[in-house]
């Protein structure tokens, strides 16, 4: 089956930037879309269609996309952002939903 | 403002069905499919499928298919979905969120959730 691949944690420290990566074969056809989850709450979408930020969202959170690969930027990463981060798209038929294991960002 | 509200937790015993609720309001029910979302404990994010009300379409994934059963109720614009033969490692929280189909490239995106639904299956 299909899978979209994320480091499982990384840690920063505050004000500096936190780059996350998703993979995954089909991304050069499919959007990418970046959930925040922080414990014991729902996950909140911070990123669609690639690089578009939902209003609400801080600027200091950006997408970007190369070929296999997307990546969620924080920049000036904050206390507030330590939270696990989930991709989400499409798979190789473009019909299912498929979500990354997740990354646990740590602010130092 | 767009609120998915999910019904209670649940204590199930292994075998038994579970069928948990999301009533939606402050948009139009019929314009947007429900997906479901499993979250066991300490671990991802695990997609389920879609249900429309429009037209009851469904779309399950395929780890689900023959076990779960998506429906919706137009007059009280609410979402449900059923969960059968449970076994313990379907102990999990439960989420609904708009959004989820998906095609020519792109998907309606999860823009809004449910507060969760544990669902606790044990002896």
């Amino acid at each position: 089956s299909y899978e979209l691949t994320q480091p499982p944690s990384m840690s920063v420290s505050p004000g500096q930037t936190a780059r996350i990566t998703c993979s995954g074969d089909a991304l050069p056809k499919q959007y990418v879309y970046w959930y925040q989850q922080k414990p014991g709450q729902a996950p909140v979408m911070v990123i669609y269609k690639d690089n578009e930020r939902p209003s609400g969202i801080p600027e200091r959170f950006s997408g970007s996309s190369s070929g296999t690969i997307v990546t969620l930027t924080i920049s000036g990463v904050q206390a507030e952002d330590e939270a696990d981060y989930y991709c989400q798209s499409a798979d190789s038929s473009g019909s299912y939903v498929v979500f990354g294991g997740g990354t646990k960002l740590t602010v130092l | 403002q767009v609120q998915l509200v999910q019904s209670g937790a649940e204590v199930k015993k292994p075998g038994a069905s579970v069928k948990v609720s999301c009533r939606g309001s402050g948009y139009t029910f019929t314009n947007y499919v429900i997906s479901w979302v499993r979250q066991a404990p300490g671990q991802g994010l695990e997609w389920m499928g879609w249900v429309t009300s429009y037209n009851g379409n469904t779309n399950y994934a395929q780890n689900f298919q023959g076990r779960v059963t998506m429906t919706t109720d137009t007059f009280t614009d609410t979402a449900f979905m059923e969960l059968r033969s449970l076994r313990s490692d379907d102990t999990a929280v439960f989420y609904c969120a708009r959004g989820g189909d998906c095609g020519g490239g792109s998907c309606h995106p999860f823009d809004y959730w449910g507060q969760g639904t544990l669902v606790t299956v044990s002896s």
